[in-house]
């Protein structure tokens, strides 16, 4: 069955330090997104990507964030300078159709902010 | 008030038993609505998914939507050990590029 693949499963970065999260969405899949849960809490939209383009965006990602798609498959999500607060899993998801909601996610990539 | 409100549980059931998982919500945009599973640790994996009202049944699993009353459910039949989980609702307006709305989600334990 075909999946969200996600690297690292787990990060630890110092404060400060920049990360890039990675991401092989679903083959014929065109819609792209990041999600994050902090840990105990909801699991959060950030942001969603389509042809090259952030389609749309939350409060939350803020200058501090950026996603790329650098290949036929990748999908990064970089986060400069990070802040103890960004300790958070960060899920990957990507969808077929625009605005039905079926989204399959990835295991998600955790990541430690020391 | 909460855009989407889901009781955190946890909810404990004995094997076979029925499971009954709720979400309310107070924006009447939303049209997509779907239950998602997830495992310690893990990411959110799709179990159930219904544009507007009405009833949608997959194996054990059983979703509602009432949009009269913004209520959702999903009904979980003879439950299995395998099924203790958290189980996220989550919901989509359908007009801003799959941004979904989770709730928080309810831990469910299945006894053996």
């Amino acid at each position: 069955e075909p999946e969200v693949t996600q690297t690292p499963s787990h990060q630890v970065t110092q404060m400060g330090q920049e990360v890039i999260l990675r991401c092989v969405p679903i083959s014929n899949h065109l819609y792209f997104y990041w999600y994050r849960q902090i840990l105990g809490q909801k699991v959060e939209f950030l942001v969603s990507f389509y042809n090259n383009e952030i389609s749309e965006k939350s409060e939350i990602f803020d200058d501090q964030f950026s996603v790329e798609r650098p290949d036929g498959s990748n999908f990064t999500l970089k986060i400069r300078s990070t802040k103890l607060e960004d300790s958070a899993m960060y899920f990957c998801a990507s969808s077929e159709g625009h605005n039905t909601g079926e989204l399959f996610f990835g295991e998600g990539s955790r990541l430690t902010v020391l | 008030q909460k855009e989407v409100e889901q009781d955190p549980g946890p909810l404990s059931v004995p094997e076979g038993a029925i499971v009954s998982l709720n979400c309310t919500y107070s924006n009447s945009a939303f049209q997509y609505f779907m239950w998602y599973r997830q495992y310690s640790r893990k990411g959110p994996e799709l179990l159930m998914y219904t544009y507007s009202s009405g009833n949608k049944e997959d194996g054990r699993f059983t979703a509602q939507v009432d949009k009269s009353s913004k209520y959702i459910s999903l009904f979980i039949r003879d439950s299995q050990p395998s099924d203790s989980a958290t189980y996220l609702c989550a919901m989509s307006a359908g007009n801003a590029g799959n941004m979904l709305t989770f709730g928080g989600g309810t831990r469910l334990m299945v006894k053996p």
